[in-house]
């Protein structure tokens, strides 16, 4: 158990859709990673937060939005869901800014 | 072109072999590099991290960067069968607006057989 906690697993949902995957970073992390993972693309950088900023932006989607909260939880929202968004995404947390992420186990979205 | 190239394999071992592992990258403001493992529908897991160029070494494993020729390497002295995995570079900038964002190899799948 790598300490970053990513709600839920599994998530199958259809097309047009909107849904929130959850994470809970390690302990006494202040910074949040997200990534999507898909086959043809491999792992994609999609944003990151440090202690509830925005600090990073990666190719991510206008349809995608993320916040990291006060008690450091973070969500990211995923709306208007095409084929294409199928993938596992990961959450990642880190101590500092530009430390170097602990990866949960992720979250599987498939989109129907 | 990928900012890193990484060769997908698969490769395939007997147990005990030497495995070489390697990433190629473009973008010269790199100044951190890590080597992840991954395990069927597991999160990517830190194997070792380097700062620069350099060797560093963690028990079976060997992590090179060359930052000269933009190459990095690792290398698993007398693999096991439990080293069976899906291998992820990654690299990152120290700082500007790509601070803590990493960049990953598409990853190369190993299988070392008994």
């Amino acid at each position: 158990d790598s300490g970053v906690t990513q709600t839920p697993k599994h998530l199958i949902t259809a097309t047009g859709q909107r849904v929130t995957l959850r994470c809970s970073p390690r302990s006494g992390d202040l910074s949040v990673y997200w990534y999507q993972q898909s086959l043809d693309q491999g792992l994609q950088f999609l944003i990151q937060y440090y202690n509830g900023e925005e600090r990073a932006k990666g190719n991510i989607l206008e349809r995608f939005s993320a916040q990291q909260f006060p008690d450091l939880h973070s969500e990211l929202n995923l709306s208007s869901l095409e084929l294409g968004d199928s993938a596992l995404y990961f959450c990642a947390s880190s101590v500092r800014g530009n430390g170097v992420p602990t990866f949960g186990s992720g979250t599987r979205l498939t989109v129907v | 072109q990928k900012e890193v190239e990484q060769d997908p394999g698969p490769l395939s071992v007997p147990e005990g072999a030497i495995v070489s592992l390697n990433c190629t990258y473009s973008n010269s403001a790199f100044q951190y590099f890590m080597w992840y493992r991954q395990y069927s529908r597991k999160g990517p897991e830190l194997l070792m991290y380097t700062y620069s160029s350099g060797n560093k070494e963690d028990g079976r494993f060997t992590a090179q960067v060359d930052k000269s020729s933009k190459y990095i390497s690792l290398f698993i002295r007398d693999s096991q069968p439990s080293d069976s995995a899906t291998y992820l570079c990654a690299m990152s900038e120290s700082g500007g607006t790509s601070y803590g964002k990493l960049t990953f190899g598409q990853g190369t799948i190993l299988t070392v057989h008994p």
